[in-house]
């Protein structure tokens, strides 16, 4: 079955500064990776998502990469603000089924004023 | 409405009881999803409901039971429940659940305490 590692566990950055959190997957048929944001006590909340047919997706101050060949993807999130720390968890949805997703462990972001 | 909304906010129940969690979606979404989440733990997968019948259980034990009335509304029936069971139990919500690349909008969740 599918399994998604996720890197950095922990990210404490300086507020103005680039952040990124990598995860890599298993199983080469998946085919939707989404991320999402956590705050504590809160909703995990989808903030953004990138299909396989698709190479990058930005939306404002966060952008997805993929690379299918190595079978990672990544979160890239520029000019962080304090109000970006959470936890985000990375998902990757193998093909077919019922649209199950498969978590990582998650990355908590601290960014300091 | 585009929420998917979940009451109780917080339960503490003991071993003995019965109780239930309630999740609904006005987004006219066929697919309803049970996740348990465990503190400083990604969502875990417990159920999927897709056009209103049970499609996925992920070997959850049969103290939980769920239960999908109509395409709105998804209930998870708790009873005789251990003090592992403790945890953030969320719902959330599809397009779809047939196939891949739905994208699911979780509920609040209900903070179950077992005692």
């Amino acid at each position: 079955g599918e399994n998604v590692e996720q890197h950095p566990s922990t990210l404490s950055v300086q507020e103005g500064d680039s952040a990124v959190i990598k995860c890599t997957y298993s199983d080469s048929a998946s085919n939707y990776f989404p991320w999402y944001k956590q705050e504590l006590g809160k909703r995990p909340q989808l903030i953004i998502d990138i299909r396989s047919n698709v190479g990058e997706k930005k939306d404002q101050r966060i952008a997805v990469t993929l690379n299918k060949t190595a079978k990672h993807f990544s979160l890239h999130i520029t000019e962080t603000q304090p109000e970006d720390s959470a936890v985000y968890f990375c998902a990757a949805a193998p093909s077919g089924g019922y649209n199950k997703l498969i978590f990582g462990a998650g990355t908590r972001l601290a960014v300091h004023p | 409405d585009t929420e998917v909304t979940q009451t109780p906010k917080h339960l503490v129940m003991g071993m003995t009881n019965k109780k239930s969690l309630k999740c609904e979606q006005h987004m006219g979404h066929r697919a309803m999803y049970w996740y348990k989440q465990k503190a400083k733990k990604p969502p875990e997968l417990m159920f999927v409901y897709s056009y209103e019948k049970l499609s996925i259980n992920e070997s959850v034990p049969s103290r939980f039971s769920p239960e999908c009335p109509n395409s709105s509304l998804l209930n998870l029936h708790l009873h005789a429940l251990q003090p592992e069971d403790s945890a953030l139990y969320l719902c959330a919500s599809s397009l779809s659940g047939q196939g891949s690349g739905y994208e699911q909008y979780f509920g609040p969740g209900t903070r179950l305490t077992v005692t």
